[in-house]
C-alpha cells in the first residue's frame, strides 16, 4: 500500500523568508500523481501544485515550487517570499490512476511578521 | 460552477442518534469517497465509490455506512454515532477511469461532535 510520510509537524518562517516542507512517500507504481494541499481555517482543501510522476520537470505555480525527486520517492515544497496567508496546514498526497488519494499527517506552518 | 456540496456544515448530536451527512458533485464523476481528517493523522479515506452501486471500504470504514443510487451523491450514515467518530469529513470526487486523474475535488468540510 501507498504510503506519505511528512515528517514535519509544525515549522515556522519570517515573512518574505523562504520556506521548505518535506514530504516523502512509498510506492511500487511508475505512473501517478503527487500533490500539495494547503488547508487554511476556513478548513477548505485548497490545490497547490500538482506533479506527474513520468515527468521530470519540476512544477511550479508563482511562489510555490516542488523538488521532486524519484528515485529517492521524495516531493518538497519550497513557498518562496513567504506571505502572512500562507499560513495553515499543508498536506501533501499521492494519486494513482481511479484511486484513492493518500494523504501525510501535514505540516502546520506559520508565517510571522 | 463546477463543486461538490456538503450538508450540514457542522452539527453536533448525541451517542447513538442516526446521522446523514449528504454530498453532491455536479461535474458527472465516476469516483467519489469520504475522508476523516483528525490532528496527527491527516485524511483517511472511509468509503469509497467507482461509480453507480459499487462501493467499497477505504481504511477506516467502522461504524459508517454508504450508498451511491445516483451518480451525482454519496451519502454518508453513520447508524449509532459514537465519540470516536467526532472528527472532520470531507467529500471528494474525481473523473476516475473515465477520464484524467490527476485531481481531486473536495467538498468544504462537515464538522461533526459526538457527545
Amino acid at each position: 500500500a501507498q504510503t506519505v510520510t511528512q515528517s514535519q509537524p509544525e515549522m515556522s518562517v519570517q515573512e518574505a523568508e523562504t520556506v521548505t516542507l518535506s514530504c516523502t512517500y512509498d510506492t511500487s507504481e511508475s505512473n501517478y500523481y503527487l500533490f500539495w494541499y494547503k488547508q487554511p481555517p476556513s478548513r477548505q482543501m485548497i490545490l497547490v501544485i500538482r506533479q506527474e510522476a513520468y515527468k521530470q520537470q519540476n512544477a511550479t505555480e508563482n511562489r510555490f515550487s516542488v523538488n521532486f525527486q524519484k528515485a529517492a520517492k521524495s516531493f518538497s515544497l519550497k513557498i518562496s517570499d513567504s506571505q502572512l496567508g500562507d499560513t495553515a496546514m499543508y498536506f501533501c498526497a499521492f494519486m494513482n490512476r481511479g484511486d484513492d488519494m493518500r494523504f501525510g499527517a501535514g505540516t502546520r506552518l506559520t508565517v510571522k511578521p | 460552477e463546477a463543486q461538490v456540496t456538503q450538508n450540514p456544515r457542522y452539527l453536533i448530536t448525541v451517542t447513538g442518534k442516526k446521522l446523514t451527512v449528504t454530498c453532491s458533485q455536479n461535474m458527472n464523476h465516476e469516483y467519489m469517497s469520504w475522508y476523516r481528517q483528525d490532528p496527527g493523522l491527516g485524511l483517511r479515506q472511509i468509503y469509497y465509490s467507482m461509480n453507480v452501486e459499487v462501493t467499497d471500504k477505504g481504511d477506516v470504514p467502522e461504524g459508517y455506512k454508504v450508498s451511491r443510487k445516483e451518480k451525482r451523491n454519496f451519502p454518508l450514515i453513520l447508524e449509532s454515532p459514537s465519540p470516536n467518530q467526532t472528527s472532520l469529513y470531507f467529500c471528494a470526487s474525481n473523473p476516475g477511469t473515465s477520464g484524467t486523474y490527476n485531481e481531486q475535488f473536495f467538498g468544504p468540510g462537515t464538522r461533526l461532535t459526538v457527545l
